[in-house]
């Protein structure tokens, strides 16, 4: 157990539809990350939130959008829901002190997401 | 602009035999860290390995070592005595920088499939 949970872990849902994932980072992380996978690809870094500020961006899509609260969990909400949208959304979480270069990032079991 | 290579969609070992994961960086960045992780078919991401560009010594932990060469930017995984539980998807990724801000950016991962 990586300490991060997400929820849910399943979510259907129809096109044109509105969701919300939701994330809880590890006791003490202060740095949460969202990563998309669709099936069979890679990670593709969507956003980061330190400390409830955005700190960096990746390809996210303006129909998503995610804020990180002052308790530190995470939400991703995803807009306007469309087939391609259909993934394992990931979340993960870090220390994120100013010295990161090797601080490893602790993933969550992930939100499949379908959408028909 | 980042970018992680992974040129091996699929690769298949027969068991106890050692196997290399070929992983390529592209970054203007002189401080990085490259970093590995294992996804079995349960979806899990497990961290594997880490490595700093600015380690003298190729990181080792157990089974797992990296052969990083910096001139050529390449942070190969190397699994010695493969297990059957070594069948899963691995995933080589690199963190830019070493700010709060850093993103960390994944490969398009390697499946392994290990033979009795």
């Amino acid at each position: 157990d990586s300490g991060v949970t997400q929820t849910p872990k399943h979510l259907i849902t129809a096109t044109g539809q509105r969701v919300t994932l939701r994330c809880s980072p590890r006791s003490g992380d202060l740095s949460v990350y969202w990563y998309q996978q669709s099936l069979d690809q890679g990670l593709q870094f969507l956003i980061q939130y330190y400390n409830g500020e955005e700190r960096a961006k990746g390809n996210i899509l303006e129909r998503f959008s995610a804020q990180q609260f002052p308790d530190l969990h995470s939400e991703l909400n995803l807009s306007s829901l469309e087939l391609g949208d259909s993934a394992l959304y990931f979340c993960a979480s870090s220390v994120a002190d100013e010295v990161v270069a090797n601080e490893k990032l602790f993933f969550g079991s992930g939100t499949q997401l379908s959408v028909l | 602009a980042q970018k992680i290579t992974q040129t091996q969609p699929g690769m298949f070992v027969q068991e106890k035999e050692a196997v290399t994961l070929d992983c390529t960086y592209d970054t203007s960045d002189q401080s990085y860290g490259l970093f590995w992780y294992k996804q079995p078919s349960s979806g899990e991401m497990i961290f594997l390995i880490y490595q700093g560009s600015y380690d003298e010594q190729n990181a080792t932990e157990g089974r797992y070592s990296l052969n990083f060469q910096k001139a050529r930017k390449s942070a190969n995984l190397v699994i010695s005595a493969s297990q059957l539980g070594d069948s899963a998807m691995y995933f080589c990724a690199m963190r830019e920088g070493d700010s709060s801000a850093s993103k960390i950016i994944f490969g398009s991962g390697t499946r392994l499939s290990i033979r009795p």
